[in-house]
């Protein structure tokens, strides 16, 4: 069974702190995804990476940074939390193909910055 | 950039009724993409359709892609409980392997 995994169900961390945000897939996709999702906006895209150290800004990348050191691993960091960060974040993979495929989430981390 | 409209946000339905959610892109898709999302959940994906005009079920679940492939529908016959949850579309143009996601239409299904 396909599976992409985050670190954390739940974070509660303070205002100011540096957050780590891991995402684990173990089906050696080439691109990862973090997403953001608020109430009423969808998911909008933070940062996506297509290969190991490779990453892209996607439509919301202020506040944020990823790191892709090996290929099954996405990192989301926030480099000083605030509260407008509190947040459900979602990490997805997907395989490369000649269009795009269908992508695979993992569970999701409910972060408040408090 | 490319934008993906969805209507409704909300719907709520009496089982057994139908039940049908609109996705609109202001550019012209090469693919677009359902998701399910369920309570407490993560998105799951439904489908994906490609060609211009294309209709594929799934036993209740009906997916069209318009004739311009700027807009798309999820059409559910006959609603159960098990069908909540929030269905997003996504769309990709040009040459991206990036969808768009819509915002999503809640289905809320009272028995």
């Amino acid at each position: 069974d396909v599976k992409v995994t985050q670190s954390s169900r739940y974070l509660v961390k303070r205002t100011g702190e540096k957050v780590f945000l891991e995402c684990v897939q173990d089906m050696d996709h080439e691109n990862m995804f973090w997403y953001r999702q608020d109430p009423g906006l969808g998911l909008r895209l933070i940062y996506f990476s297509y290969d190991v150290k490779m990453k892209e800004k996607g439509d919301i990348p202020e506040g944020y940074s990823v790191s892709r050191e090996k290929k099954e691993r996405f990192s989301l960091i926030l480099e000083s939390a605030s509260t407008n960060q509190t947040s459900m974040y979602l990490c997805a993979s997907s395989m490369v193909r000649s269009g795009p495929t269908e992508a695979f989430f993992g569970q999701g981390t409910r972060l408040t910055v408090v | 950039g490319q934008q993906v409209m969805q209507i409704p946000q909300y719907q709520h339905v009496q089982e057994g009724e139908d039940f049908t959610t609109y996705c609109n892109s202001s550019t012209t898709l090469s693919n677009i993409q359902w998701y399910k999302q369920r309570p407490g959940g993560h998105p799951v994906f439904l489908i994906q359709l490609v060609k211009s005009g294309e209709v594929k079920k799934q036993k209740r679940l009906t997916f069209q892609f318009g004739e311009a492939k700027k807009n798309s529908s999820l059409h559910i016959t006959a609603t159960q409980t098990t069908d909540v949850g929030t269905y997003f579309c996504a769309g990709t143009s040009g040459g991206s392997y990036i969808p768009t996601f819509g915002r999503g239409t809640s289905l809320i299904v009272h028995p």
